[in-house]
This record gives C-alpha cells, structure tokens and sequence, in this order.
C-alpha cells in the first residue's frame, strides 16, 4: 500500500518567515495531493491541493509543489503568521483512498 | 457549506462494550470515510465507502466494522470495544458519483475512552 513520509515533525518560525513542509509518497499510481489545516481542537481543513498532471500551484501566501518522478511534495507558506500556527496533513490519494503523514506541527512566534 | 455531523463529541465506554459512532453528511456525497488521530501519528483510514450498502477496509480495519444504510449516514462500530481503541475518531466525506479524489470534509470528532 501507499505509504507517505513528512518532514519535520515540528517546525519553528518568526513571523513574517518562510516554512516548508516536505513530503515523499511511495505509491506511484497515487495522483491527488491535498494539504489539511487542523488548528488546536478544531476539524482538519483543506488549504491545498494539487493533481498530478500539475507541477505547482499557488494561492496568496501558500503553494504547493510537486515532483512525480522522485515521488515527493511541498508545502511553502510565505510570510508567515501567528494564525498560521496549527498542525499540518500532507496526504497521498488514489481512486478516493487518502494515505496522510504524520503531520508537521507548525510554531509561528511573533 | 457542507457540514459533517458527528453524534458525540465526547465518549466514555467499557470494556467489551459494543460502541456505536455515527456520522451524518448533508452535501449528498458519495464517498465517506472513518478515520482515528492518535498523537504523531496522522490520521489512519479505518473504513471507507463509496456508495450506500458498499464498504471497503482502510489500513486498520481489525476491531471495526461500518454500515452505511443511506447515503447521507455513515456508522462505525467497535464490536468490542478494548483500551487500545481509545482515540479520536474522524468522519469524513467527499465527492459526487465517480469523484474519488476530491477534498475530504471532516466533522468535528468524537474523543472516545474505553475504560
């Protein structure tokens, strides 16, 4: 089965800073790669997505990367806030079935 | 907006319980999903389905099983339950017919303690 590597775990930055989040999959068949925001106690919630017929996606301060032939994907907020602070899911999807990291908990200090 | 209701935020069984989670859909998605959150490790697929009546196992299926009558309900059930089970479970739903890769929208969970 698909199985999906993120790093960090945890990530630190001043506010107005850049962070990434990296992901690898293992599953080349796997060609849908949305990014979940859960903020503390709350739901997840997408913020991006990205299909594998697309290399790079952005929207305002956050894109999304994607090489398909080393398998991987990132995650890039510019100026960064302290709203910004939450959990971050990377997943990998094939035919419906999402395979999630483990997640990258994400301090923005102000 | 499409909004996931989970019944319980909040619940405390004992062991060897059999413990009913339901969720409910109000979008007329086709596809649904259970998953449980436990610490640094993400989040898991238990079950999944695409259609009323089908149900397919995700990565940790043992212990559970679904029911999905109509369309809009989607139920877990822990057959009996132990402590091992104690997590936050995760409903999910997405997509119109045929429209598997599309954005999942959660509930709010539900935190279970099996005492």
């Amino acid at each position: 089965g698909e199985n999906v590597e993120q790093h960090p775990s945890t990530l630190s930055v001043q506010e107005g800073d850049s962070a990434v989040i990296k992901c690898t999959y293992s599953d080349s068949a796997s060609n849908y790669f949305p990014w979940y925001k859960q903020e503390l106690g709350k739901r997840p919630q997408l913020i991006i997505d990205i299909r594998s017929n697309v290399g790079e996606k952005k929207d305002q301060r956050i894109a999304v990367t994607l090489n398909k032939t080393a398998k991987h994907f990132s995650l890039h907020i510019t100026e960064t806030q302290p709203e910004d602070s939450a959990v971050y899911f990377c997943a990998a999807a094939n035919a419906g079935k999402s395979t999630f990291g483990d997640g990258t908990t994400l301090t923005v200090k102000p | 907006d499409v909004k996931v209701t989970q019944s319980s935020r909040y619940l405390v069984k004992r062991t060897g319980e059999k413990v009913f989670l339901e969720c409910v859909q109000d979008m007329d998605h086709e596809n649904m999903f259970w998953y449980r959150q436990d610490p640094g490790l993400g989040l898991r697929l238990i079950y999944f389905s695409y259609d009323v009546k089908m149900k397919e196992k995700g990565d940790i299926p043992e212990g559970y099983s679904v029911s999905r009558e109509k369309k809009e309900r989607f139920s877990l059930i822990l057959e009996s339950a132990s402590t091992n089970q104690t997590s936050m479970y995760l409903c999910a739903s997405s997509g119109g017919a045929g429209q598997h890769n599309q954005p999942q929208h959660f509930g709010d969970g539900t935190r279970l303690s099996i005492l």
